[in-house]
């Protein structure tokens, strides 16, 4: 079945350790996007990718990096400067020209905890 | 810029109950609208949706206009059921041919007992 593929789903980290977070898709989407989820804040945009090799930043890209090598992957790659990562973080894509009717689909999340 | 309004939750409902969720935005153009629901330990998956002013998108049961005049795209059910219980996002959106950046509410939970 098409979907995404998020892994790992729960993750633990030391505090000064950079940790990647995966994301493959076989939907044969264009677009890709990470969000951070926190309690009683919502959906944070982080980085998004509409073309391979090619991404840009969100809302709260600070302590994050990203790379898209190619079209079925967006790994994320959270930091040591990143100073609160404790939180559930979300990949989605979506097509990109023709198909796109503004939805998302999402992966099933990574729970991050730093320790 | 773009924003959304959700009302604060939790909203706790008897099984049966009729559900409405508020939901209001802020955008500059004409953006599309939608419903996400997340159940415990998971991602989003979408609702329901509509694209221009008076369309209703509606799924399982839940249905939401599309309001312009009062820039509103409330959540309703008549009846609710205990597999309802989750979180719900409002959500706005602008289209091609720009990637789909949505911007999302706060969430409401809902809670439904027996």
């Amino acid at each position: 079945d098409g979907g995404i593929t998020q892994s790992p789903k729960y993750l633990f980290r030391k505090e000064g350790q950079n940790v990647t977070l995966s994301c493959e898709q076989n939907l044969n989407h264009d677009a890709m996007y990470w969000y951070r989820q926190d309690p009683g804040q919502g959906l944070r945009l982080i980085y998004y990718s509409q073309i391979v090799n090619d991404f840009q930043k969100g809302d709260i890209a600070e302590g994050y990096s990203v790379s898209r090598e190619k079209k079925e992957s967006f790994p994320l790659t959270v930091t040591s400067a990143q100073k609160n990562p404790t939180a559930f973080y979300l990949c989605a894509s979506t097509p990109y020209q023709g198909m796109n009717t503004g939805e998302l689909f999402f992966g099933e999340g990574s729970r991050l905890t730093v320790l | 810029g773009n924003s959304v309004t959700q009302m604060e939750g939790p909203v706790t409902l008897s099984e049966e109950a009729f559900l409405t969720i508020n939901c209001t935005y802020t955008a500059t153009g004409y953006p599309s609208l939608f419903w996400y629901v997340q159940y415990p330990g998971e991602g989003l998956q979408l609702l329901l949706k509509a694209t221009k002013a008076d369309d209703k998108g509606s799924n399982k049961g839940f249905e939401a206009t599309y309001r312009k005049e009062t820039t509103s795209f409330h959540l309703e059910k008549g009846s609710v059921q205990v597999s309802d219980s989750a979180v719900y996002f409002c959500a706005l959106g602008t289209l091609p041919g720009t990637a789909s950046k949505l911007t999302f509410g706060t969430g409401t939970r809902l809670q439904v007992t027996l």
